[in-house]
């Protein structure tokens, strides 16, 4: 069915690296995108969003990329830090609609 | 400005027992979206009240409910608790004006059904 998911479930980066997580979407009717952070015990904090008319969305050390040719959403961490360890989930608000769709997740695990 | 906040954070339960989570939204937030989040399902969507009336609803079973009170403050139901509805309780508030409109969450509670 339509939903919006992830290519992989855990990335394993050293620290100073650049981490690259994606996001692949299958409903072209989704107009608007969220990258959320959960670490552990925590809720979901809200990191960068995007829309669809935009291709390029930059925050502090983060990038959110949209390709809506290929339906593929990416999240760039530049200098990659410990703190940056956590789960990291796409949602999607998909156009006529006024509800988050998540994706399942991936685990970015960071190592001194 | 204080953050989401949910009790109690954590709860054991039994099967066929019924359960009360609470959820209280930032200051002004109108909007208190609920999610079950499980290692198997991910973050699913249980409903969403705004200004005390319930505004959209998931794909749960009856016994999953809701209710927001005058002051945004929420609480959701489960009765006749089962195995499977064990999992991280989440809720989010915001301020409910846009579809678009930031939603903060809560920490969560964490059910175990036994």
């Amino acid at each position: 069915g339509e939903s919006v998911g992830l290519h992989l479930p855990t990335l394993s980066v050293q620290e100073g690296d650049n981490s690259i997580i994606n996001c692949a979407y299958s409903n072209s009717a989704s107009d608007y995108f969220i990258w959320y952070k959960q670490e552990s015990g925590k809720g979901p904090q809200f990191i960068i969003d995007i829309r669809s008319n935009m291709d390029k969305r930059q925050g502090q050390r983060v990038t959110v990329l949209l390709n809506k040719t290929v339906k593929h959403l990416s999240l760039q961490i530049a200098a990659t830090q410990p703190g940056d360890s956590a789960v990291y989930f796409c949602a999607d608000l998909r156009r006529g609609y006024s509800t988050l769709t998540f994706g399942k997740g991936t685990m970015l695990l960071v190592s001194p | 400005k204080a953050g989401v906040t949910q009790t109690p954070r954590y709860l054991i339960k039994t099967r066929g027992q019924q359960v009360t989570l609470s959820c209280s939204p930032i200051s002004g937030h109108r909007s208190v979206s609920w999610y079950q989040q499980t290692p198997g399902q991910g973050l699913q969507f249980l409903f969403e009240y705004f200004s005390e009336t319930q505004r959209n609803k998931g794909n749960f079973p009856g016994r999953f409910s809701g209710r927001q009170f005058s002051n945004s403050r929420s609480e959701m139901n489960v009765s006749t608790l089962e195995l499977g509805d064990s999992a991280l309780y989440l809720c989010a508030s915001s301020s409910g004006q846009a579809k678009t409109d930031t939603q903060y969450f809560g920490p969560g509670t964490r059910l175990t059904v036994l």
